[in-house]
């Protein structure tokens, strides 16, 4: 089945870096992007990016311009979302979906992965 | 930026009743229109794209329609496990953003 595994929680210091992974199976990788949306707690989705996997193009909503750099391995099916510059405001639950897509209906995230928790705390 | 903007933001509601959640955009999106449901400590999963068109697997109960501005989410008849927050994304132009979301809660 179409399935997306994320890589597991993270803890973090102000001013680092995570890098979160998303493994994609069950479907040809390289045809679909794969977008990046967090949550943080309590709170709604918030969408902050899009990759190609095919060709490497990647979009970024401008809160992110600058800090986030989403990148892919097509041999191992994998898809990478680096954030930098962490600060608490970036705690959140990290989702990637892969975004299915028609012409007619515009394109919408599914499935998702599972969720990787980052908290960034001293 | 597009802003979505759904209402309510949380609505209390009893099985079997009739529910509809709205979702306005900030401008026209035709129809590039997608709904969610979210579970607490799930990642979301989406019962409508296309502003209508129902997601393979979705219980027929849940309906969406609308374009241009202005759209609904219908679940005709509740039931149990519909309970959950719920949110619309426009997918017309990036960024691809999302309604603040609903809050559906038992009565």
């Amino acid at each position: 089945q179409v399935q997306l595994v994320q890589s597991g929680a993270e803890v973090k210091k102000p001013g680092a870096s995570v890098k979160v992974s998303c493994k994609a199976s069950g479907y040809t990788f390289t045809t679909y992007d794969v977008n990046w949306v967090r949550q943080a707690t309590g709170q709604g989705l918030e969408w902050m990016g899009w990759m190609n996997p095919n060709s490497g193009n990647t979009g970024y909503a401008q809160k992110f311009q600058g800090r986030v750099t989403m990148t892919r391995n097509t041999s191992i099916t994998t898809a990478y979302m680096e954030l930098s510059s962490l600060t608490s405001e970036d705690t959140a639950v990290y989702y990637c979906a892969r975004a299915y897509s028609s012409g007619w209906y515009g394109n919408w995230l599914d499935p998702w992965g599972q969720g990787t928790l980052v908290t960034v705390s001293s | 930026d597009i802003q979505m903007t759904q209402s309510p933001s949380s609505l209390s509601a009893c099985a079997g009743d009739r529910v509809i959640i709205t979702c306005r955009a900030s401008q026209s999106i035709s129809t590039y229109l997608n709904w969610y449901q979210q579970k607490p400590g799930k990642a979301p999963k989406v019962l409508i794209y296309g502003a209508s068109s129902l997601q393979s697997g979705v219980p027929s109960r849940f309906s969406g329609g609308g374009s241009g501005t202005d759209f609904t989410l219908t679940i005709s008849s509740l039931q149990p496990e519909d309970f959950a927050t719920y949110y619309c994304q426009q997918s017309y132009t990036t960024p691809y953003s999302f309604g603040q979301g609903t809050n559906l809660e038992i009565k």
